[in-house]
């Protein structure tokens, strides 16, 4: 079984300045990939970041990145120069690969954050 | 433009009824999804499909129903014995079960009262 932890639900953070929003997972599988979406007020679900398990680097996309602490089975999502568009939730996700769970995304309960003037 | 349509975006039954959501997708995808998202939660798989004439259940698909006769088009029936119908459905797609991005459709909000 797989599962995700978001352990905050809400975040405030100035526009400019960078924030952490938090992830932690478990899972049994030994390949898998990690997940990060935005869901403005609208609802769509938009993909940031992606870090497979095996990857060396942490993933980087633009003003996004993940820090992966693989042994401690956290996946952060960091968004630096923060804006006023930035203001949404945030979900992080996982899938194995190994375990016949591929096809299914395991979503976290997602972190509420808002960026201040 | 390549995307993913769903309409409507609201939907209001009367409890009984079935309904059928839309989910249409042009971006040549073989992989089709349904979640449902409750408030404060993430979302859940209710069913999916890797290839036409195909689907898997999820892990919510009691009271739900899907077909999968064309590549492009995924719709979800949420049948009357679904006990709390009410949630924001989201349809998206993938180039296969195993690929690491899936689109998503602006979703649907379902009120059954």
């Amino acid at each position: 079984a797989q599962k995700i932890t978001q352990t905050q639900p809400g975040m405030f953070v100035q526009e400019k300045e960078a924030v952490t929003l938090d992830c932690t997972y478990d899972t049994s599988d030994p390949s898998y990939g990690l997940f990060w979406y935005k869901q403005p007020s609208s609802g769509e679900m938009i993909f940031l970041i992606y870090q497979g398990s095996y990857d060396q680097q942490n993933a980087t996309e633009g003003r996004y990145s993940l820090n992966f602490q693989k042994a401690r089975k956290s996946a952060n999502l960091v968004i630096s120069a923060s804006q006023l568009g930035d203001s949404a939730m945030y979900f992080c996700a996982m899938r194995g690969y190994l375990t016949g769970t591929a096809s299914k995304l395991t979503f976290g309960t997602g972190t509420r954050l808002q960026v201040t003037l | 433009d390549g995307g993913i349509t769903q309409s409507p975006k609201y939907l209001f039954r009367k409890e009984g009824q079935n309904v059928t959501l839309s989910c249409e997708q042009n971006l040549n995808h073989d992989a089709m999804y349904w979640y449902r998202q409750d408030p404060g939660q993430g979302l859940r798989l209710i069913y999916y499909s890797q290839i036409v004439n195909d689907f898997q259940k999820g892990d919510i698909a009691e009271g739900y129903s899907v077909s999968r006769e064309k590549k492009e088009s995924f719709p979800l029936t949420v049948t009357s014995a679904q006990k709390n119908p009410t949630a924001f459905y989201l349809c998206a797609s993938s180039m296969g079960v195993t690929s690491d991005e899936q689109y998503f459709g602006p979703g649907t909000r379902l009120t059954v009262t």
